[in-house]
């Protein structure tokens, strides 16, 4: 597609489950980023993906919390055993390098209720 | 720690207004500002960006300026349309930071027709 494709783009779970989070970058963006949106607030940033790099984890709030990225393409984002306060809009971004943010682009999100 | 903040959580204008946005910073050592337009139910969408090398950029009627010397950034938007309408964040980076952006927590403009 010609934007970030995220799915699902709704998701409830019940507490304690583990959640997949999908992420189809911009074809040929080597960059990709995962921010996490909780109601009313702005992005909080979460994992950094740069072509073969390792990636940047410092914004993992925990250890329950994971992502990858096969073949350099699309990336995954894991949460095991959902906590309420998981709840959020997650949103993945790419871009051509890793370059400044001005050439980020950033899909619709997926949003996470957790019950 | 780090943070970027705005003053003000809501803004309603009058269409055909300007409206001002504003954002304070506290990392002296952020050397990039961006602001991002959101529509609801949509991903952040890039306006405009500015190097701490400048205090002012315009674009297609919105314009950035900067004062690094009271860390305060604001975005002027033009004869105000209801397309404008959205929520708002400034947020910062730092050198050799990539896409790694501290966002603020928005503020929700709202134009009156």
């Amino acid at each position: 597609g010609a934007g970030v494709s995220q799915s699902p783009s709704n998701k409830v779970t019940e507490k304690g489950k583990d959640v997949e989070l999908r992420c189809d970058p911009i074809s040929g963006h080597t960059a990709l980023y995962w921010y996490r949106q909780s109601l009313g607030q702005g992005l909080e940033f979460l994992i950094y993906f740069q072509g073969n790099s390792a990636p940047d984890k410092s914004g993992l709030p925990s250890d329950r919390f994971s992502a990858e990225r096969t073949g350099g393409s699309v990336s995954t984002l894991t949460i095991q055993r959902t906590q309420q306060e998981d709840s959020a809009v997650y949103l993945c971004a790419s871009s051509l390098d890793r370059g400044r943010p001005n050439t980020i682009y950033f899909g619709e999100g997926s949003w996470l209720t957790v019950v | 720690g780090e943070s970027v903040g705005l003053h003000l959580p809501t803004l309603s204008v009058q269409e055909g207004d300007n409206s001002i946005i504003n954002c304070a910073y506290s990392n002296s050592a952020s050397d990039y500002f961006i602001w991002y337009k959101q529509e609801s139910g949509k991903g952040p969408q890039f306006i405009i960006d500015i190097r701490s090398n400048m205090d002012k950029r315009q674009g297609q009627r919105v314009t950035v300026l900067l004062n690094k010397t009271v860390k305060h950034l604001s975005l002027q938007i033009a004869a105000t349309q209801p397309g404008d309408s959205a929520v708002y964040f400034c947020a910062e980076n730092g050198y050799n930071q990539g896409g790694k952006l501290i966002f603020g927590q928005g503020t929700e403009l709202s134009v009156k027709p």
